[in-house]
């Protein structure tokens, strides 16, 4: 059981906007900034947003994060059926001193 | 481009030692800008940060396997390794190397593909 907890599952059908919560506490997403993955089993695990809300270069504008508080956001806008996939935020823990991943949700884009 | 490859044993018998290696192509594990991470997966959960090496060998490691991890690097040869001991099925996964950023950490960009290890007798 992570200390930062994601919904198991979402979905949404082609064009629509999607959003994928992590909530946590004062000693993680309330002092550090959140991170955000996609993975497609079988594939390497690939950064999409970095401090809450930068995007790396080659990364659609349809990712976008945010941050309030002790939660975070994924939205993903324009869904694609490629956009299929885990989506796992990360961020510092700092009572356990080091990263710690969300359980991960599942898009499923119907 | 920074590349990394994971290599290594893809079956280990209850009790022995995992024992994985990560390649970095493209780049130097001797740069100072970043650390050099593993990170695993096991079937049906989440991911999870097993720990962190230093170009200096200064390690951090996940608490919750802490007895029994060691990260080692060499620089010689642009590689780290994992060693994980009396490992049981629980210890499962898809392992995976990647790059952390030291002024932005957990910021995992690339990674490697990933190699399963079963733990079985």
């Amino acid at each position: 059981q992570s200390v930062v907890t994601q919904p198991p599952s979402a979905s949404g059908t082609p064009g629509q906007r999607v959003t994928i919560s992590c909530s946590g506490s004062s000693s993680n997403i309330g002092s550090n900034y959140v991170y955000w993955y996609q993975h497609l089993p079988g594939t390497a695990p690939k950064l999409l947003i970095y401090r809450n809300n930068q995007r790396p270069s080659g990364v659609p504008d349809r990712f976008s994060g945010s941050k309030s508080g002790t939660s975070a956001s994924l939205a993903i806008s324009g869904l694609r059926s490629d956009d299929e996939a885990d989506y796992y935020c990360a961020v510092w823990d700092f009572s356990l001193n080091g990263p710690v991943f969300g359980g991960g949700t599942k898009l499923t884009v119907l | 481009q920074v590349q990394l490859q994971e290599s290594g044993p893809g079956l280990v018998k209850p009790s022995q030692t995992l024992s994985l290696t990560c390649t970095v192509s493209g780049g130097s594990i001797n740069d100072s800008t970043y650390y050099w991470t593993w990170i695993r997966r096991p079937a049906g959960k989440g991911l999870e940060w097993i720990g962190r090496i230093y170009n200096s060998g200064r390690t951090k490691y996940n608490p919750s396997l802490q007895s029994r991890l060691t990260i080692s690097v060499d620089t010689s040869k642009n590689q780290f390794s994992l060693n994980l001991d009396s490992v049981t099925a629980a210890d499962t996964a898809v392992y995976y190397c990647a790059r952390d950023f030291v002024r932005d950490t957990n910021r995992f960009d690339p990674w490697g593909q990933g190699t399963m290890v079963t733990v079985a007798s």
